[in-house]
């Protein structure tokens, strides 16, 4: 079956400008997780959906990032005036509820670049 | 802050010998993940070892885990050129998330 997707698969943006990131989980998977990855770095949380509860939000950098998710599947996270440190790549993964503590499935990411 | 401290940072070796990579990590944890990541991309799920579990295998890799040390490690028996990659552990505990790592970059030389 068909595996997290994400797009775009690289971004080019200005200083300032602002980007969303969109991530399709896998059908079914209910918790969903968005991270960065520095270059040459390991995985940094950012944020976490479970179904219908209030996400854990508690490793966005700051105010700028933002995540949603619609209708339980579709997620975009957005950062707003972006800032060269934000460039990384940004990745994605999904699991099922009850095997989000076993694995997590990955997408390929979007390698983000912030001139 | 990083749970994860992998060492080493870089390994190169020939094919046909043997890579072993190291995690070590700060508090309690109930299972412990190791990860492949090719060309900076998305990561595949390796093994799962639980926290009562002191060894693991499956195929040519094999895990052992001791909570004592906090710490694992990855071995690769008779690795090959397509097992360049970089590897991650990534422990899952209280906090109801994965924490990852560093990584250790592998390459492998035919």
């Amino acid at each position: 079956g068909a595996g997290v997707s994400q797009s775009p698969s690289n971004k080019v943006t200005e200083k300032g400008k602002d980007v969303e990131l969109r991530c399709d989980p896998i059908s079914g998977h209910t918790a969903l997780y968005w991270y960065r990855q520095s270059l040459g770095q390991g995985l940094e949380f950012l944020i976490y959906f479970q179904g219908n509860s209030a996400p854990d939000k508690s490793g966005l950098p700051s105010d700028r990032f933002s995540a949603e998710r619609t209708g339980g599947s579709v997620s975009t996270l957005t950062i707003q005036r972006t800032q060269q440190e934000d460039s990384a790549v940004y990745l994605c993964a999904s699991s099922p509820r009850d095997r989000a503590r076993h694995e997590q499935f990955f997408g390929p990411g979007t390698r983000l670049t912030v001139l | 802050s990083q749970q994860g401290e992998e060492d080493p940072q870089a390994l190169s070796i020939q094919e046909g010998e043997n890579a072993t990579m190291n995690c070590s990590y700060k508090t309690s944890i109930n299972n412990l993940q190791w990860y492949r990541q090719n060309s900076g991309r998305g990561l595949v799920h390796l093994i799962l070892i639980r926290s009562n579990e002191r060894e693991k295998h499956s195929g040519r890799l094999r895990v052992t885990l001791d909570t004592s040390k906090k710490s694992s490690s990855l071995l690769i028996t008779a690795s090959r050129a397509a097992d360049t990659a970089s590897y991650f552990c990534a422990t899952w505990g209280n906090t109801g998330k994965l924490i990852f790592g560093q990584g250790t970059t592998l390459q492998v030389k035919p």
